[in-house]
């Protein structure tokens, strides 16, 4: 079964630091893995999807890489905000009609 | 355009009543997804819908969980009999029909079985 880790669960980081939150998952065998960010009380938001194929994705300030043969994905965010500050999740699509999600990390920017 | 959208957003039963979550997926998705966050848990698959295809079940926790999708676009999430684990959030998820495509989820239904 597809296992995902993040790593770490929570950060905090003054306000224009640039972090980045590491995703790794058991099997290489996926067809996407997708990054989410979760306000409190709220649903997920997508942010961005890589395919199996891909190496990386671009959206603003924010860029996920993949390495699927060692099993990993990161999520760059350059620069942050206060408004960066929720839950961020990964998760993987295999050959099963679902996605495997990680258990997330929780930024805090501090203004 | 309109993205997924859930009802109700907080619901408080009873334990031992039934309750029905309601999810309308995006206009044109064929695909459809109900998942469970629990305190501890992280998200979980529940069930998955596709087209006219027999769904995948295979995450549900228990027999008292059913659903359905009528039309292929409106489901109905079904848990009878509730017991304080059932205490969750349920999100939906829609995607147009393929692994390589993206999920878009709802805002979410709040179970809360006392």
């Amino acid at each position: 079964k597809q296992e995902v880790t993040q790593i770490p669960a929570a950060l905090s980081v003054p306000e224009g630091e640039n972090l980045v939150l590491n995703c790794s998952f058991t099997d290489s065998a996926i067809y996407n893995l997708q990054w989410f960010r979760q306000d409190p009380g709220k649903g997920l938001t997508s942010l961005l999807l890589i395919q199996s194929s891909q190496r990386e994705q671009t959206s603003g300030r924010l860029n996920a890489s993949l390495d699927k043969s060692s099993g990993r994905s990161t999520l760059y965010i350059a620069a942050s905000q206060p408004g960066d500050s929720a839950t961020y999740l990964c998760a993987v699509r295999t050959g099963a009609n679902n996605l495997f999600f990680g258990t997330g990390t929780r930024l805090t920017v501090i203004p | 355009g309109a993205g997924v959208s859930q009802s109700p957003s907080n619901k408080v039963t009873e334990k031992g009543k039934d309750v029905e979550l309601r999810c309308d997926p995006i206009s044109g998705h064929t695909a459809l997804y109900w998942y469970r966050q629990s305190l501890g848990q992280g998200l979980e698959f529940l069930i998955y819908f596709q087209g006219n295809s027999a769904p995948d079940k295979s995450g549900l926790p228990s027999d008292r969980f059913s659903a359905e999708r009528t039309g292929g676009s409106v489901s109905t999430l079904t848990i009878q009999r509730t017991q304080q684990e059932d205490s969750a959030v349920y999100l939906c998820a829609s995607s147009l029909e393929g692994d390589t495509y993206e999920q878009y989820f709802g805002p979410g239904t709040r179970l809360t079985v006392t």
